[in-house]
């Protein structure tokens, strides 16, 4: 079946210009994390929603960054006035229930995006 | 300060033979640990996780140790193939972390090589 996908795969944005990265995850999965991975990091904590509600936002760096999934599926990560240090991977992983690690994540191919 | 701290970044191994990739962790309410695998341009993928109940959990050629007195856990790959060279991250997770009980702490991650 089909997995999680994000698009784009690539973005180049100038400094100061605004985007959105998108998350299609597995159908009828209820929960949906959002991660950041500098180059030779692991992954960090962004953002998690159950269904449409987002129930944290503790990893989010800024308000520059704000994420929503208002029917509880797509979800889009947008980040305004980029900056340099957002250059990263942003991962979307998806969860059947997700209430507990046990729940295996399954992660997406992630967006690269790059801010010159 | 890393919670989760993986001190090889890399690691070479013949083919056939014994993998061992270490995880060290600071927080003693982390309850769960999991092993990602991850390709270039993939996002992670799930490969083993353990309880803090159990010391060992096997899964065909992998197996994760864990040592709570020690804060420290391993995955062993035995036999080694060259399809297992990738980098694996270590992650873990407590309840209520963050707000949310889902999101995964991860370490930087050990890039392994096996030679045919």
């Amino acid at each position: 079946g089909a997995g999680v996908s994000q698009s784009p795969r690539y973005k180049v944005a100038k400094r100061g210009q605004d985007v959105a990265l998108r998350c299609d995850p597995i159908s009828g999965h209820v929960s949906l994390f959002w991660y950041q991975q500098a180059l030779g990091q692991g992954p960090e904590f962004l953002t998690y929603f159950q269904n449409e509600a987002q129930l944290d936002k503790s990893g989010l760096p800024s308000d520059r960054f704000f994420a929503e999934r208002p029917e509880g599926s797509v979800s889009t990560l947008k980040i305004q006035r980029t900056q340099q240090e957002d250059s990263a991977v942003y991962l979307c992983a998806s969860s059947l229930r997700g209430m507990a690690a046990a729940d295996t994540q399954y992660f997406g191919p992630g967006t690269r995006l790059t801010v010159l | 300060d890393q919670q989760v701290k993986q001190n090889s970044p890399s690691l070479s191994v013949q083919e056939g033979r014994i993998s061992i990739l270490n995880c060290d962790y600071t927080n003693s309410m982390f309850d769960y640990f999991l092993w990602y695998k991850k390709y270039p341009a993939e996002g992670p993928t799930f490969l083993i996780s353990i309880s803090s109940i159990k010391d060992k959990n096997e899964d065909g050629r992998f197996t994760v140790f864990l040592n709570k007195s020690a804060k420290h856990l391993s995955l062993h790959i035995v036999p080694s193939q060259p399809g297992d060279s990738a980098v694996y991250f270590c992650a873990a997770s407590a309840p209520n972390y963050g707000g949310s009980q889902g999101n995964l702490i991860f370490g930087k991650g050990t890039k392994l090589s096996v030679k045919p």
